[in-house]
């Protein structure tokens, strides 16, 4: 069994719908970090949460620990934000890079 | 943001040879961390680094591999002698300190024939 799920696994949406990407864990976690990989392979750091939200720009991130679940939102979705996100975990008692990673959400916005 | 570059960009080489493959952060940082991906496949833990010594690593991470960080700045991670499927993308990433952020470097494209 997965630890850290997502959902869905492919997203396609048009340019300016609003987009949330899940992610389910079934450890406690000491934080849950949003990354998100472009079609080249680079991995990019959107956030690090340990509760409440977060926001940057068009992207919010959202934490429930009681529920053991995270969702990643953006607000008027644009073609550049084509890629797949990835939602990654570090467990209670983990080391600080001893991540537990999901399979990603592949997301296509079209013009 | 700090920034981390990592070499080669794509390597290939034949089954049974050693590789190393370099990262190079810019600035200084404490906190170290390798990760591979299989074509196709989740990220995976390999090995995190402090202090110029392992402080955890995966099940992945056997006596075919070892890390270090020779000259105070690069950090290498080597694989003694490559398997097929030790082919992957080799990703390092950074922390400045613990409980935040970390900066992944562009990766490695290791192709094993």
């Amino acid at each position: 069994k997965n630890e850290v799920e997502q959902s869905p696994q492919n997203l396609t949406a048009q340019e300016g719908e609003f987009i949330t990407i899940n992610c389910s864990y079934s450890v406690g976690i000491s934080a849950l970090h949003w990354l998100q990989q472009h079609p080249g392979g680079g991995i990019v750091s959107l956030f690090m949460l340990s509760s409440g939200k977060k926001k940057h720009g068009r992207l919010i991130a959202t934490i429930n620990i009681q529920e053991k679940h995270s969702s990643l939102h953006i607000t008027a979705s644009h073609p550049r934000d084509s890629a797949v996100y990835i939602c990654a975990v570090r467990s209670r008692g983990g080391s600080q890079g001893n991540l537990i990673f999901g399979k990603g959400t592949k997301l296509s916005v079209k013009p | 943001e700090p920034e981390v570059t990592q070499t080669p960009s794509h390597q290939v080489t034949q089954m049974g040879q050693e590789v190393i493959l370099r990262c190079v952060p810019i600035s200084n940082h404490l906190y170290f961390y390798w990760y591979r991906q299989i074509l196709g496949q989740k990220v995976e833990f390999l090995v995190s680094f402090y202090n110029n010594e392992i402080s955890e690593k995966s099940e992945i991470f056997d006596d075919q591999f070892s890390v270090e960080r020779p000259d105070g700045s690069n950090f290498t991670l080597k694989i003694r002698s490559t398997k097929l499927e030790d082919s992957a993308m080799y990703f390092c990433a950074i922390t400045l300190l613990a409980g935040v952020e970390q900066y992944f470097g562009p990766g490695t494209r290791l192709t094993v024939t």
